[in-house]
């Protein structure tokens, strides 16, 4: 069965410093993956995924099929980036979630 | 962008009563729903996915008599908590896709609480 594993519940970073979300995961097939966030007191909402290879927001995830990873990355954090952030594996349809990590901006 | 809405937002009752919550996709046109759980500091888990016309599938471990889903339409679900306990207090969030493949689009939760 498919796993996605987020090995960081909490995450503060400085204002202006670089961010890495880091998320791995376990899928014998092609993955396809996605970033979702969610922000305080708002539902949840779709960041990027793999597929598109765009930036959102500043924010880029690459997919690494030989370390099977799809770490989220920003060059320089921004408070209004402070939120929930979940990796996603989706198969069949059905997306797999990873535990969440939840990123705090210190000004 | 698309909007789920999900009715009601919070709901309380008592152990042994049924509680239904809704999930529309309010400005497209949905063949599929699924619907989660989310357990207080824990991720999403999906229970099953509901189909348009047909009977939902489930997940592993989730009973299907006990949480009846109802997809009636292409903009309605339903998820019924029927004789709920305690343990079945949770946060649950749906969410609706043109198809199992495009985006979905998650509602905003609801809250459950079973005394």
């Amino acid at each position: 069965a498919q796993r996605v594993t987020q090995p960081e519940k909490l995450l503060s970073v400085f204002k202006g410093a670089p961010v890495e979300l880091k998320c791995n995961y376990s899928y014998s097939g092609s993955p396809e993956l996605f970033w979702y966030v969610q922000y305080s007191r708002q539902r949840l909402q779709l960041l990027l995924r793999h597929i598109s290879r765009e930036s959102i927001k500043g924010f880029t995830a690459d997919l690494n099929k030989g370390e099977t990873s799809f770490h989220l990355k920003k060059p320089f954090a921004q408070e209004e980036d402070s939120a929930m952030y979940y990796c996603a594996l989706r198969v069949s349809g059905k997306l797999t979630f990873g535990t969440g990590t939840r990123l705090t901006i210190i000004p | 962008g698309a909007v789920v809405s999900q009715h009601p937002s919070w709901v309380i009752c008592k152990s042994g009563t049924s509680v239904k919550i809704e999930c529309r996709s309010l400005d497209f046109q949905a063949t599929t729903m699924f619907w989660y759980r989310q357990f207080p500091k824990q991720s999403l888990m999906l229970m099953a996915t509901s189909n348009e016309g047909s009977k939902a599938t489930y997940e592993q471990g989730v009973e299907k008599d006990k949480f009846l889903i109802n997809h009636a339409s292409l903009t309605l679900s339903t998820l019924t908590v029927t004789s709920a306990h305690p343990e079945d207090s949770s946060f649950y969030i749906c969410s609706a896709g043109l198809d199992s493949e495009r985006e979905q689009y998650f509602g905003p939760g609801t809250r459950l609480t079973v005394t």
